[in-house]
């Protein structure tokens, strides 16, 4: 059982938005910044947004992050196949002195 | 560029011993946190351990803790991870990771090896 919790799958048609959510709770997510990591099948995990809403150079714009309280969320928009992955969140746990991680959550671009 | 390489993964019996080796390049290796996550087949990510810059801080998850230890020798880039005790629910793919300098997310990520335990 993930300490933070995101659904297990995702899914839209090329073109259209979708939103990946990840809750935590007041010792992880409510007091420290949140990243977020695509793995693409077969291949190491890359991050893809930190600091809650910071994209790394070479991410497109298509990708954004957010975060409100205890919960955090990835939103990709203009879907394209090259954007079926699992996607993951992340974030350190000040009770816990641990990185924690999402359970993940796997886009299907129909 | 900043290049993690991990080495060491192989097939072990249970409670058997590994150590893995992650040789970091394009950076001031002593500056940085460096940390161990893995994935077992089909899961999610799972972090292991985390140690300091200079490494003088080190944390292990629960399920780690008493059987790894993770160490680094800034004279030659590299970051290890001693595994004893081996179960059956060790095997997974090990990544090696880098921590930004702000200590709050996984900057760079090595391609990992694949520890398997089994009998």
């Amino acid at each position: 059982q993930s300490v933070l919790t995101q659904p297990p799958s995702v899914s839209a048609a090329p073109g259209q938005k979708v939103t990946i959510s990840c809750s935590g709770g007041s010792s992880n997510i409510g007091i420290n910044y949140v990243s977020w990591y695509q793995q693409l099948p077969g291949t190491a995990p890359q991050l893809f947004i930190y600091d809650n809403t910071k994209r790394p150079s070479g991410i497109p714009d298509r990708f954004s992050g957010s975060k409100s309280g205890t919960s955090a969320t990835l939103g990709i928009t203009g879907l394209q196949t090259g954007d079926e992955a699992d996607y993951y969140c992340g974030t350190w746990d000040n009770s816990l002195s641990a990185w924690v991680f999402g359970g993940g959550t796997k886009l299907t671009v129909l | 560029e900043v290049q993690l390489m991990e080495s060491g993964g192989g097939f072990v019996q249970p409670g058997g011993s590994l150590r893995l080796s992650c040789a970091a390049s394009g950076l001031t290796f002593s500056s940085y946190a460096m940390n161990w996550v893995r994935q077992a087949p089909g899961k999610g990510l799972e972090w292991v351990s985390h140690i300091s810059g200079a490494g003088g801080t080190t944390y292990y998850a629960d399920s780690v803790k008493g059987r790894f230890t993770i160490s680094r020798d800034n004279s030659k880039n590299t970051v290890y991870l001693q595994m004893n005790s081996l179960r059956a629910e060790d095997t997974a793919i090990y990544y090696c990771a880098k921590i930004d300098t702000t200590v709050r997310y996984f900057e760079y990520w090595g391609q990992g090896t694949l520890v398997t335990v089994s009998s």
